[in-house]
């Protein structure tokens, strides 16, 4: 079945250095989907890449899904403390289920 | 609008127990699914919805029962409780897919989680 990795597990970095994390499937996805988990919370839908070399940016993080569709990347600009928590990619190929990278928990410190 | 409400937050079972936890959505949606979080592991399906009266099992739906009788509850079912399922469980749901699993636009909800202790 459809795996989905994410690298790498844990991230530390200094406030202000950028950061990205790396998703990657091992067959044809039809979407992906990035969600922000906070210490301690659920996870929260950031947005979703459904087009074949999508770039899309919210603020100071850029989402892109390759041209191939099985691997997409998160990067953080100028990470601040609020960045912190687990990311998770998570992906669908042609069937119902959503399935889950492992997430990469970054933390910042100031 | 509460979204994805589930109950109870925090719960300790004895093995052998059995006990519900409980979602509900207050947006009509018509997909709703259950994830398991444990550390390391990112989230795992255990069972998902399309629909009332509809249900299939995900990756890991060994040890759970699902029911999907409404558009607005699906409670997940632990027939007799192992330490290995102590984890964190939540629930989610979204719109009905078009075109794809979630249109453009479109959020999926999760609830804010059920701490669940087997020992």
């Amino acid at each position: 079945g459809q795996q989905v990795m994410q690298i790498p597990q844990y991230q530390h970095v200094q406030e202000g250095e950028d950061f990205t994390t790396y998703c990657n499937s091992s067959t044809t996805l039809s979407n992906i989907q990035w969600y922000k988990q906070r210490p301690g919370g659920h996870p929260v839908f950031l947005i979703q890449l459904v087009k074949s070399g999508e770039v899309k940016k919210q603020k100071r993080l850029t989402f892109q899904f390759g041209e191939a569709k099985k691997n997409s990347s998160l990067h953080i600009t100028a990470t601040q403390t609020t960045d912190v928590g687990t990311y998770f990619c998570a992906g669908r190929d042609s069937g119902y289920a959503l399935n889950f990278g492992k997430g990469t928990s970054l933390l910042v410190t100031p | 609008n509460a979204g994805v409400t589930q109950t109870p937050k925090f719960q300790v079972l004895k093995t052998g127990q059995s006990m519900t936890l409980q979602c509900a959505q207050d947006m009509n949606h018509e997909y709703m699914s259950w994830y398991r979080q444990d550390p390391g592991m990112g989230l795992r399906l255990i069972h998902y919805s399309v629909g009332a009266g509809i249900t299939d099992q995900g990756e890991v739906p060994n040890g759970y029962n699902v029911s999907r009788s409404t558009t607005e509850d699906f409670p997940l079912r632990l027939l007799s409780a192992a330490p290995s399922q102590t984890s964190v469980y939540f629930c989610a749901s979204t719109n009905r897919q078009v075109g794809g699993w979630v249109s453009p636009g479109n959020t999926i909800y999760f609830g804010e989680g059920s701490w669940l202790t087997v020992v």
